[in-house]
C-alpha cells in the first residue's frame, strides 16, 4: 500500500515551458487535491477533484489545469510555467475526515 | 468561510520542556479540526484530529490538543519535547460533514528544539 505517490520528485523549467505533474493513490479516495506550498503562507489549494472525470477550482487556480481521467489520479499541468510558480506542490487526497499527502514536488521555474 | 490562525511563525524550546503551539479558527458552522506534521523535505502527516465527542484529542508522537469552543481554538501542546519534534506544524480547519474538501491551512508554526 503505497498512499499518495507524486512523481516528478524534482523538476526545473524555463518560463514558457509546460509540464505535468502527476499524482496517484491506491486508497481508493473520491476526493483528490493539489496544493502549492510557500514559505510563510501554509498550503494553498490550487484545484480539487470529487471523483473520476470532474475538477473545481481552488483558491489559486490561474496559471494551472488538471485532470481526472481516472479515480486513482490526479493531473497537474502548467502550460506557460512563470517563475511565480516557483514553489513545493502537493498531492493528497480524502475520505469524509482526514487528507493523506504524497511527499511533494518542488519545481523551479527560471 | 473558514479561517485559521497560527499565533507563532516559530517557536524554539529546550529539549525536554514542554511546548504549547497555538491555532484559532473562525467558522459559522460546526467544524473539524486537525493538526498535520511536516518534518524537513516531507509531505504532511496527520498528528490528531478532533471530529465530535470529547475536547481533549490524543494523536501520535505524544501531542495532544484541546477543542476550545467558546475560545475557538485547538491548540497543540507536548509535554516534553524531543529532537525529533522539530518540524513545521499546520493546524487546519473544516466545514463539520463535509468531506474534507474544503480544508484551510494556517500558515505554519516551525518548532525548533535545542538541546
Amino acid at each position: 500500500n503505497a498512499g499518495v505517490t507524486q512523481t516528478p520528485k524534482f523538476r526545473v523549467l524555463k518560463t514558457g515551458q509546460s509540464m505535468t505533474l502527476l499524482c496517484a493513490q491506491d486508497m481508493n479516495h473520491e476526493y483528490m487535491y493539489w496544493y502549492r506550498q510557500d514559505p510563510g503562507m501554509g498550503l494553498r489549494l490550487i484545484h480539487y477533484s470529487v471523483g473520476e472525470g470532474t475538477t473545481a477550482k481552488g483558491e489559486v487556480p490561474d496559471g494551472y489545469n488538471v485532470s481526472r481521467l481516472k479515480k486513482q489520479n490526479f493531473l497537474l499541468g502548467l502550460e506557460s510555467a512563470a517563475p511565480s510558480q516557483t514553489s513545493v506542490y502537493f498531492c493528497a487526497s480524502s475520505y469524509p475526515g482526514e487528507q493523506f499527502f504524497g511527499p511533494g514536488t518542488r519545481l523551479t521555474v527560471l | 468561510a473558514q479561517s485559521v490562525t497560527q499565533l507563532d511563525s516559530q517557536v524554539p524550546v529546550f529539549e525536554e520542556a514542554p511546548v504549547e503551539l497555538r491555532c484559532n479558527y473562525s467558522s459559522s458552522v460546526s467544524v473539524y479540526l486537525f493538526w498535520y506534521v511536516q518534518y524537513p523535505n516531507q509531505g504532511l502527516q496527520l498528528l490528531l484530529k478532533y471530529l465530535s465527542g470529547s475536547t481533549l484529542v490524543k494523536g501520535i508522537n505524544g501531542f495532544e490538543a484541546e477543542f476550545n469552543k467558546s475560545q475557538t481554538s485547538f491548540h497543540l501542546r507536548k509535554p516534553s519535547v524531543h529532537i525529533s519534534d522539530t518540524a513545521e506544524y499546520f493546524c487546519a480547519v473544516t466545514p463539520a460533514g463535509s468531506s474534507a474538501s474544503k480544508i484551510i491551512f494556517g500558515s505554519g508554526t516551525r518548532l525548533s528544539i535545542r538541546p
